[in-house]
């Protein structure tokens, strides 16, 4: 069974700080995908970053960056320089890898509610 | 375009009520996906449609019915509804199975 934990509740920042949300994952299949969302206040899931299994480089994308490390099962996400408009809850979600096309399932984790604060 | 639309936003019914949910995507994606959302919990898969034919029901009781009447279009039609159902309800869509998926803004259901 696939399970992905988000340790982390809720973390408050002040504007400016760089902050890291942490994920870790458990899952037997050795083909997987992991998620990130943003989950504002208006309630829409916003797609991060999806990465597969085999593909452990590490990504930057504008603020955010990803540290993926098979070793540690864990996928962190990094915001620099947050802002006020990074308040939001963050998901780590995973999936286990395609076996027939039609079984999937996204695992989320618990979620980590992130205040930036001015 | 990387939208789904999902009507209404919001939706007060009562138990004896039937109405539907409806979710749209143009990205022509091929899967698409209903899930639940209680406050300050993640959101809880319900059922999934793969080519317009329904390939996962995680046990969801009867008195919500998913519909996917072409590769568009996604309904839930729900019927005598109990107040525990009260939740956001999410819509989502993928190119295929195990892709990202994109989500819609939801439907926030209250059940008097």
């Amino acid at each position: 069974a696939q399970k992905v934990t988000q340790a982390q509740t809720e973390i408050s920042v002040v504007e400016k700080e760089d902050v890291t949300l942490d994920c870790v994952y458990e899952t037997r299949d050795t083909t997987y995908y992991l998620f990130w969302y943003k989950q504002p206040p208006s309630g829409e899931l916003v797609f991060l970053i999806r990465r597969n299994s085999f593909d452990e480089q590490n990504e930057i994308s504008g603020r955010y960056s990803w540290n993926f490390q098979k070793s540690t099962s864990s996928f962190n996400l990094t915001i620099t320089a947050s802002q006020v408009v990074d308040s939001a809850v963050y998901f780590c979600a995973l999936s286990e890898g395609d076996s027939g096309g039609s079984n999937y399932k996204l695992t989320f984790g618990k979620g980590t509610l992130l205040t930036v604060n001015p | 375009d990387t939208e789904v639309t999902q009507t209404p936003k919001h939706l007060v019914m009562g138990m004896t009520n039937k109405k539907s949910l409806k979710c749209e995507q143009h990205m022509g994606h091929r899967a698409m996906y209903w899930y639940k959302q209680k406050a300050k919990k993640p959101p809880e898969l319900m059922f999934v449609y793969s080519y317009e034919k329904l390939s996962i029901n995680e046990s969801v009781p009867s008195r919500f019915s998913p519909e996917c009447p072409n590769s568009s279009l996604l309904n839930l039609h729900l019927h005598a509804l109990q107040p525990e159902d009260s939740a956001l309800y999410l819509c989502a869509s993928s190119a295929i199975t195990g892709n990202e998926q994109f989500f819609g803004p939801g439907t926030r259901l209250t059940v008097l």
